[in-house]
């Protein structure tokens, strides 16, 4: 069954550093997400993606991020000067289509940020 | 606004024992779709039921069952006999054109 891949699995940064988080999304799928789940809270939608540009995003998606696809099957968030409060795990999700489809999730990336 | 409410913050059970978890959500759309996902503590989450605004009739799904009530805007999810690896945080979800807003959880632990 296909599903939806990230890397890493664990990412450890210092303060200030950029990163980048990889997902491999569901290869027929058009529409991409990214989530963010600060400890023990709930997930919150950061930013959806098609036809390469943003869709929607939220207030937490500021200036600091940005997301990429930069080929035919990643689809990339990027952090660009890490703050503390970064410190979450990021879900990826992907979908056929917007609206009516089920959104599978990856594994997720825990980011740490010390 | 699209608002997802899950007011239990943690409900513990013995094995074998029934649980309701109670999902309230709040939306102007006529067409809208909710969601239950699992997060075990491994940190995944796992898709476990969809349903559409326009489809009341209850499912079942092994232990599994889902009371959706338009009326009152309530999408509940019973595990029946429950088990040690039904231990999770299970998560209520609104889509809203392709935006999932998420409920804030609700703690499920089932000791032998």
């Amino acid at each position: 069954e296909p599903e939806v891949t990230q890397t890493p699995s664990h990412q450890v940064t210092q303060m200030g550093q950029e990163v980048i988080l990889r997902c491999v999304p569901i290869s027929n799928h058009l529409y991409f997400y990214w989530y963010r789940q600060i400890l023990g809270q709930k997930v919150e939608f950061l930013v959806s993606f098609y036809n390469n540009e943003i869709s929607e995003k939220s207030e937490i998606f500021d200036d600091q991020f940005s997301v990429e696809r930069p080929d035919g099957s990643n689809f990339t968030l990027k952090i660009r000067s890490t703050k503390l409060e970064d410190s979450a795990m990021y879900f990826c999700a992907s979908t056929v289509t917007k609206g009516t489809d089920t959104q599978y999730f990856g594994p997720g990336t825990r980011l740490t940020v010390l | 606004a699209q608002k997802v409410t899950q007011a239990q913050t943690e409900i513990s059970v013995v094995e074998k024992e029934d649980v309701t978890l109670d999902c309230v959500y709040e939306t102007r759309d006529t067409t809208y779709y909710l969601f239950w996902y699992k997060q075990p503590p491994s940190g995944e989450l796992v898709f476990l039921i969809r349903r559409n605004s326009f489809d009341e009739q209850n499912e079942i799904s092994g232990r599994y069952s889902w009371n959706f009530q338009k009326s009152t805007s309530s999408f509940n999810f019973t595990i029946t006999a429950s088990q040690v690896v039904d231990s999770a945080v299970y998560f209520c979800a609104l889509d809203s054109w392709g935006k999932l807003q998420f409920g804030a959880g609700t703690q499920v632990v089932v000791t032998p």
